[in-house]
C-alpha cells in the first residue's frame, strides 16, 4: 500500500522562527496531500490541504509545498507561536482508493520561548 | 455542531472482557474509520466502512470486529482484549474517501488500557 515517510520526529524551535515538516510519500497516483494538527488531549484537525493540480498553498502562516516528481510535500509554519507546539500529521490516499488516508509516524513541533 | 462523539473518552478494563467503544457523527457522512495510535507508530488504520453494512479491514484489524447497521454510528468491539490493544482509540469520518479524499473529522480518542 501506499508509504508515507515523515521527518523529523522531533522539532524544537524558538518562537518567531520558521518551522518546516516534510514528508515522501510512494504512489504517483496520489491527488491529495492533507496536514493534520493534534493537540493535547484532542483529536487530530485539519489545517490544511493540497491537490495534485497546484504546487503550493497558503491559509496565512501556514504552507505546504508539493513537489509531484520528486513525491514529497513540506507544511511550512512562518512566525511561530506557543499555539503551534503540537503533534503534526501528514497523509496521503491509501493505494487502491478505497481506504482512506494513509498518515506518517508525525513530527512533535516544540515552540521555545 | 459538526462533529464525531466517542465513549467512552477513557477505559481501564482486564483481559477477555469483552468491550465497545461508540462512535457517532452528525455530518451524514458515507466514510468512517477506526484508528489506534501508538508512540513512534502514528495512526494506523483498524476497520473501515464506505457506507452502511459495507465494512473492511485497514492495516491493523487483528483483534477487533466494527458494524456498520446505520449510517451515523460505527462502533468498535473487541471481543476478548489483550493488553496489546491497550493504545489510543480515534474515530473518523468523511464525505468521500480513496481518490476523491476530503477533510476527515476526528473524535476526541478513547485511551484504552488492558490489565
Amino acid at each position: 500500500g501506499e508509504n508515507v515517510e515523515q521527518h523529523p520526529s522531533t522539532l524544537s524551535v524558538q518562537e518567531g522562527d520558521s518551522a518546516v515538516i516534510k514528508c515522501t510519500y510512494s504512489d504517483s497516483a496520489s491527488n491529495y496531500f492533507p496536514w493534520y494538527k493534534q493537540e493535547l488531549g484532542k483529536g487530530p484537525q485539519l489545517i490544511i490541504d493540497i491537490r495534485s493540480n497546484v504546487g503550493e498553498k497558503k491559509d496565512q502562516r501556514i504552507a505546504v509545498t508539493l513537489n509531484k516528481t520528486a513525491k514529497h510535500f513540506s507544511l511550512h509554519i512562518t512566525e511561530t507561536q506557543p499555539e503551534d507546539s503540537a503533534v503534526y500529521f501528514c497523509a496521503a490516499p491509501a493505494e487502491g482508493g478505497a481506504d482512506g488516508l494513509t498518515f506518517g509516524k508525525g513530527t512533535h513541533l516544540i515552540i521555545q520561548p | 455542531e459538526a462533529q464525531v462523539t466517542q465513549n467512552p473518552r477513557y477505559l481501564i478494563t482486564v483481559t477477555g472482557k469483552k468491550l465497545t467503544v461508540t462512535c457517532s457523527q452528525n455530518m451524514n457522512h458515507e466514510y468512517m474509520s477506526w484508528y489506534r495510535q501508538d508512540p513512534g507508530l502514528g495512526l494506523r488504520q483498524i476497520y473501515y466502512s464506505m457506507n452502511v453494512e459495507v465494512t473492511d479491514k485497514g492495516d491493523v484489524p487483528e483483534g477487533y470486529k466494527v458494524s456498520r447497521k446505520e449510517k451515523r454510528n460505527f462502533p468498535l468491539i473487541l471481543e476478548s482484549p489483550s493488553p496489546n490493544q491497550t493504545s489510543l482509540y480515534f474515530c473518523a469520518s468523511s464525505l468521500s474517501f480513496g481518490r476523491r479524499n476530503t477533510e476527515a473529522f476526528f473524535g476526541q480518542g478513547t485511551r484504552l488500557t488492558v490489565v
